[in-house]
Order: C-alpha cells, then structure tokens, then sequence
C-alpha cells in the first residue's frame, strides 16, 4: 500500500524568506509524485509533478521540488516565499489502479506568511 | 486549458432531501473523473472513481446508495447525496483525468451544508 506522510502540519515564515515543505512516501512500486495548492474554499491547483526524468521539478509560481528515491522524499522549495503563498499544500502519489490512476493524498501543510 | 467546473459552488437544503452537484471538464475529454470530500482543515478522501459509460468504483466505506454517481459522458459526472443529513455537510471536489496523461485537474469545489 501506497502512503504520503507530510511531516509538519504548520509552517509559519516571513515574508522573503526560503521555505521547504516536506514529504515523504512509501511504496513498493514507481510512483508519480504532485504538489498541489489549495487556498481557502477552492479547489486545489497543481503546482508541479515528478513522472519521470529530471528528479529536479520547477513548478508555478516558483517552487520547485527534488524527487530523491533513496530517502523516498518529494520536499517542496521556494527561495522567497510572498504573502500570497500563504495557503494549504498537499504532497500526493499516484497509484494505478483497476485502469486508472488514484491519488493519496497526504494531511497537508498550512503554509503562513507573515509581512 | 484542463478546466473543470463544478455547480453549484454551495448548496444549503434541509435534512432528508436530495442535492446533486456537476462536475464538468470545459476544454477536454476526462476518460475518468474522481469525487473527493474534505472535512475543515483535513486532507481530501477519495469517495469514488467514474469512467464515462459504466458503473463507479467506490472507496472502502463510502456508501454506494447513498453517493450516487452518473458519468453521462466524456465531459460530465454527477453526485447525488440522497436523503442528505447534517453529518453529509462537506465540502465535495471532483477531479478529471485523461487517458495517458498522469494528472488530475480539480474543479473549484462544492460546499454542502445540511440543515
């Protein structure tokens, strides 16, 4: 069975600063790897994916992530985060399952940027 | 491009009635498409898949008659919350997918508050 485990349910940070939100997985097969963004009483917004290739992924709006199978981790960067990162942040792998690709999601990340 | 839709964006109705909510791809053909509820400040929970033409699948404890999904066609799927009860009060988001292409694209959410 496949899971996501994002380590910190908060992170509070200033403005211009650099945030990492973690996650690790665990599975027994190759997965696919997303972040999404989801801000209050919407729907969620893809900021980047890892198929395959380049283990180094750039996303929207600047974030980036780094796929490292070794540690199973998919950590989520921004060099310089702005007030309107603020947001919640989910790490989720893919399964393929009966023909079709499920999600599991992990528990989230509140991101909180302070001016 | 990948939109989807969702109506309404919220829906207030009392205890015992029935409240049916769309899910529409705008700009492409979803061969499958996923419905999801979140509780405040929690990650989303699979309900169910939907492949356009046959029957859905539904998550481990997600009741069948109680969660009606119809996927009429390529673009649109439905959700029916018969009978609804307060406990049902959620906040519901599909998800689209296309063949091939190992992404879900995630409509703005529906939010459901029984009375």
């Amino acid at each position: 069975a496949q899971s996501v485990t994002q380590l910190d349910s908060q992170v509070p940070v200033f403005e211009e600063a650099p945030v990492e939100l973690r996650c690790n997985y665990s599975s027994s097969v190759s997965v696919y790897l997303f972040w999404y963004v989801q801000y209050p009483n919407q729907g969620l917004q893809l900021l980047l994916k890892y198929l395959s290739g380049s283990t180094l992924v750039k996303g929207i709006n600047g974030f980036e992530a780094e796929f490292n199978k070794s540690q199973t981790s998919f950590h989520l960067r921004k060099p310089s985060v702005h007030i309107s990162d603020t947001a919640e942040y989910f790490c989720a792998v893919s399964s393929f399952s009966g023909g079709y690709n499920k999600l599991i999601f992990g528990a989230g990340t509140r991101l909180a940027v302070h001016p | 491009g990948a939109v989807v839709s969702q109506h309404p964006s919220w829906v207030i109705c009392k205890s015992g009635t029935s409240v049916k909510i769309e899910c529409r791809s705008l700009d492409f053909q979803a061969t499958t498409m996923f419905w999801y509820r979140q509780f405040p400040k929690q990650s989303l929970m699979l309900m169910a898949t939907s492949n356009e033409g046959s029957k859905a699948t539904y998550e481990q404890g997600v009741e069948k008659d109680k969660f009606l999904i119809n996927h009429a066609s390529l673009t649109l799927s439905t959700l029916t919350v018969t009978s609804a009860h307060p406990e049902d009060s959620s906040f519901y988001i599909c998800s689209a997918g296309l063949a091939g292409v190992n992404t879900q694209y995630f409509g703005p959410g529906t939010r459901l508050t029984v009375l």
